[in-house]
């Protein structure tokens, strides 16, 4: 049950657009159209972004949208804010049934 | 509106058991997938267990063997039982209930599992 792989940390300026990738495999990502991604605050619980690979929960701004090409997932970020820093994870389900997450991904805003 | 409110964390020694709660409002879970993830310290999430709707339970395998994962529907609760604790059991556990299409999770705010002796 390997983790998904995204890059240990993106950075950009405020206004600047950022992408996070999380690459998977043809057991998770790639078999299914159920990549979510999770934004978590310093001390907080993580809150849901993206459901279902590029569907925003109402709430969510639309600054943020998800997408899917074969076994990688991409989270975008556009107008970025100071308030969009914050950790950031990936997850899909697998054909073992199972959840995985992605290592994580540190958005700074330079 | 949905709510989890996890509970049951603490400290515990090498080897004990622990059983972790999750009470849902605004929630069934009997009638979603619900999935237990935890977070060591400063480290990323790492799934542990799920249940379905239909009532299969899959784990991690890491925790497999060890902790089972159940509900009861009279309570609307989540729960993990926790046997054979070890020290990289350490961590923060949140339980989580599909709330969003498919892959859409609603989490609790977490309980802290701390096995030292």
């Amino acid at each position: 049950q390997s983790a998904l792989t995204q890059p240990a940390s993106v950075s950009g300026s405020p206004g600047q657009s950022i992408t996070i990738s999380c690459i998977g495999t043809n057991g998770d990502i790639g078999n299914f159209n159920y990549v979510s991604w999770y934004q978590q605050l310093p001390g907080k619980a993580p809150k849901l972004m993206i459901y279902d690979v590029s569907n925003r929960p109402s709430g969510v701004s639309n600054r943020f949208s998800g997408s899917k090409s074969g076994n990688t997932a991409s989270l975008t970020i556009s107008g970025l804010q100071t308030e969009d820093e914050a950790d950031y994870y990936c997850s899909s389900y697998t054909t073992r049934n199972t959840l995985v997450f992605g290592t994580g991904t540190k958005v700074t805003v330079l | 509106e949905v709510q989890l409110v996890e509970s049951g964390g603490g400290l515990i020694q090498p080897g004990g058991s622990l059983r972790l709660s999750c009470a849902a409002s605004g929630f069934t879970v009997t009638s979603n997938y619900m999935t237990w993830v935890r977070q060591a310290p400063g480290k990323g999430l790492e799934w542990v267990s799920i249940i379905y709707s239909g009532g299969g339970t899959f784990y991690a395998d890491s925790v497999k063997g060890r902790f089972t994962i159940s509900r009861d529907k009279s309570k609307n609760t989540l729960y993990l039982q926790m046997n054979s604790l070890r020290a990289e059991d350490t961590a923060v556990y949140y339980c989580a209930g599909q709330s969003r299409g498919y892959s859409g999770y609603q989490w609790g705010q977490g309980t802290l599992v701390t096995v030292s002796s």
